[in-house]
């Protein structure tokens, strides 16, 4: 069966602070895929990043930067100089690699305040 | 490109009503996704079509809820009768093929569903 665990339920951070946000994920598909999505107040669901389980070179994009281990089956985020806006819901979610459906983790509620 | 259309946006009912959600997925893509986020929690998917076909209906509750995708377009999900547990929002996702575009899902901004 497929997990994927963000043990963090709600981050706060001051401006400006950088935050990393945990997931660590269970499959048994030797190819498989995990996903990082941003869910902000209005509730869409934004995509920022696809891995796939072959290529663990960590990405950097802007302010965010992504952490994939795959000896500890962990994929982590960190947003460097938070800012207001990154407050959202934020979703890992893993997938296998035969058509199969998402399964996300329970989200981390980052709120960054002034 | 346009996105992943829903509506309603918001619905409120009784228990033991009937209600549906509505969903047009990008064009051209095949496959579609309802997916059941109760507040809280992640989604979870409730079904998946390839076209007009039913790829994944495992964690469709089928005693209340129904879904359709006649076309292989536009999809209708339907809970006859609502519970008050039934309360979430439900997104909707396409993709261009069976195992995902390069960048992953597209999503709906979803409907909110209560249920009193």
């Amino acid at each position: 069966a497929q997990k994927v665990t963000q043990a963090q339920t709600e981050i706060s951070v001051v401006e400006k602070e950088d935050v990393t946000l945990d997931c660590v994920y269970e499959t048994r598909d030797t190819t498989y895929y995990l996903f990082w999505y941003k869910q902000p107040p209005s509730g869409e669901l934004v995509f920022l990043i696809r891995r796939n389980s072959f290529d663990e070179q960590n990405e950097i994009s802007g302010r965010y930067s992504w952490n994939f281990q795959k000896s500890t089956s962990s994929f982590n985020f960190t947003i460097t100089a938070s800012q207001v806006v990154d407050s959202a819901v934020y979703f890992c979610a893993l997938r296998g690699n035969y058509g199969q459906n998402f399964v996300f983790g329970p989200g981390t509620r980052l709120s960054v305040l002034p | 490109e346009a996105g992943v259309a829903q509506s309603p946006r918001y619905k409120i009912i009784e228990k033991r009503q009937s209600v549906a959600f509505w969903c047009n997925p990008i064009s051209g893509h095949a496959t579609l996704y309802w997916y059941q986020q109760i507040l809280g929690q992640g989604p979870k998917l409730l079904i998946q079509f390839q076209n007009n076909g039913v790829v994944d209906d495992s964690q469709l509750p089928k005693d209340r809820f129904s879904a359709e995708r006649l076309k292989g377009v536009d999809s209708t999900l339907k809970i006859q009768p609502a519970k008050l547990e039934d309360s979430a929002v439900y997104l909707c996702a396409s993709s261009s093929n069976n195992r995902g575009s390069n960048y992953g899902y597209t999503f709906g901004s979803g409907t909110r569903l209560t249920v009193v």
